[in-house]
């Protein structure tokens, strides 16, 4: 089963818009929160995080925000770049458990010039 | 300093056959995860090594394993490969936990006729 899903296989904005990515989970024992952006022939490069004790985590142009009680979360990109067109991927865990990062399938952000 | 560097970068191979994947990790950390890319699934986690010890496992079948070396590299192996086993396999390195910061590397692009 998925446990972390982000429904949206794509999404397209135009440059200076925001770009929201969104990602919703299953599990209620999972305490922390990843986002990982991934461009073509490279692998995943970590991009922001959040904990569950938090409901928003800012750094510079990204922020994700956190509803727990709606098991999700979401990644806001203000304003957005032809450079952030990328998969990005969510990803989730539980500390001091098994420790396995679960992740999402992930959303192809195309941001137009 | 140098990233998480893996080889070889593309592999063709047939079904039946067994194959041997690198990954050297960043200078310094001791966690290696392997993970399966696939469109369909996206991001699978396989195993987790520390101390040369396998200390996570994936849903994964046993023809799937690994191991690691006392300077923290780690390769993976499987075995009697299956059309299914065709995806980007992604070595991610961290200090001490898997759920410390993980840095990914480009990934091994196999091929399976």
């Amino acid at each position: 089963d998925q446990q972390v899903k982000q429904n949206s296989p794509s999404l397209s904005v135009q440059e200076g818009r925001i770009s929201i990515l969104n990602c919703d989970y299953t599990n209620s024992m999972f305490d922390y929160f990843l986002w990982y952006k991934k461009y073509p022939a490279e692998g995943p490069t970590f991009l922001i995080s959040i904990s569950s004790i938090k409901d928003k985590n800012e750094d510079g142009r990204f922020t994700v925000f956190l509803n727990k009680s709606a098991k999700h979360l979401s990644l806001h990109i203000v304003p957005s770049q032809p450079g952030d067109s990328a998969v990005y991927f969510c990803a989730a865990l539980k500390q001091g458990g098994s420790e396995k990062l679960v992740f999402g399938k992930g959303t192809k952000l195309t941001v137009n010039p | 300093k140098a990233g998480v560097t893996q080889t070889p970068r593309y592999l063709i191979k047939t079904r039946g056959q067994q194959v041997t994947l690198s990954c050297s990790p960043i200078s310094g950390h001791r966690s290696v995860s392997w993970y399966q890319q696939t469109p369909g699934q996206g991001l699978q986690f396989l195993f987790e090594y520390f101390s040369e010890t396998q200390r996570n496992k994936g849903n994964f079948p046993g023809r799937f394993s690994g191991r690691q070396f006392s300077n923290s590299r780690s390769e993976m192996n499987v075995s009697t490969l299956e059309l299914g086993d065709s995806a980007l396999y992604l070595c991610a390195s961290s200090l001490v936990r898997n759920t410390d910061t993980q840095y990914f590397g480009p990934g091994t692009r196999l091929t399976v006729l």
